[in-house]
């Protein structure tokens, strides 16, 4: 089965600065999906970045970038200029390419932002 | 807005109840999903219905039960709730292409008292 792992419950960034999460996985896949989930005060799930297993190129979007090891089973996402409205809890998320699966996620890691 | 609806938004009942909690995925989405967060917990994937189909189950109780209706929308059906049951509740929808992200609805905060 797979399984998600974020080893980094919590992290903390000052205001402005760089922070990098972590994620492992497991899988015997080869094809699959990577997601990076955003879960602030309200509760809401919000979809941050996504990444193809087959696609070399991390994927960017704005602020959040990823750093996807396919061979080390590592995607960890890298939020730049950290803003107060990035406090909240981030989920790392598996998808495998068999059509229509649920996605499996990690425990999340809380990240505070220090003014 | 995610275009995912759950009714209710929130829901307090007695332990020993039965509660059913709605969902109403994106326009032209056929697949939904239920997932159960308790307390500052991950997600736990609870069953997924594809067009009507249940396509994929993960822990789900068997004091719970889901279906899909023609419609698409979605009811999970909790009952003989335990104190433990209280959680958020999410739903969440994807199109028939297996490359799309999940798409979550608010969720519905259940408290068993």
């Amino acid at each position: 089965a797979q399984t998600v792992t974020q080893s980094q419950p919590e992290m903390s960034v000052q205001e402005a600065e760089t922070v990098t999460l972590s994620c492992t996985y497991d899988t015997s896949e080869s094809d699959y999906y990577l997601f990076w989930y955003k879960q602030p005060p309200s509760r809401q799930m919000i979809l941050v970045i996504r990444q193809e297993a087959y696609k070399q190129q991390n994927a960017t979007e704005n602020r959040f970038s990823v750093n996807f090891q396919k061979a080390a089973k590592s995607f960890s996402l890298k939020i730049s200029d950290s803003q107060l409205g990035d406090a909240a809890m981030y989920f790392c998320a598996y998808r495998t390419n068999s059509g229509n699966t649920p996605l499996v996620f990690g425990k999340g890691t809380r990240l505070s932002v220090i003014a | 807005d995610s275009g995912v609806t759950q009714t209710p938004k929130h829901l307090i009942t007695a332990t020993g109840q039965r509660v059913t909690l709605r969902c109403s995925p994106r326009s032209g989405d056929l697949s939904v999903y239920w997932y159960q967060q308790s307390l500052d917990q991950g997600l736990q994937f609870l069953i997924q219905y594809y067009n009507g189909e249940e396509r994929a189950k993960g822990n789900i109780l068997e004091r719970f039960s889901a279906q899909q209706f023609p419609d698409l929308h979605s009811e999970l059906n909790l009952s003989s709730l335990e104190l433990g049951d209280s959680a958020l509740y999410f739903c969440a929808s994807s199109p028939s292409s297996y490359n799309s992200p999940l798409h979550f609805g608010n969720g519905t905060r259940l408290t068993v008292t």
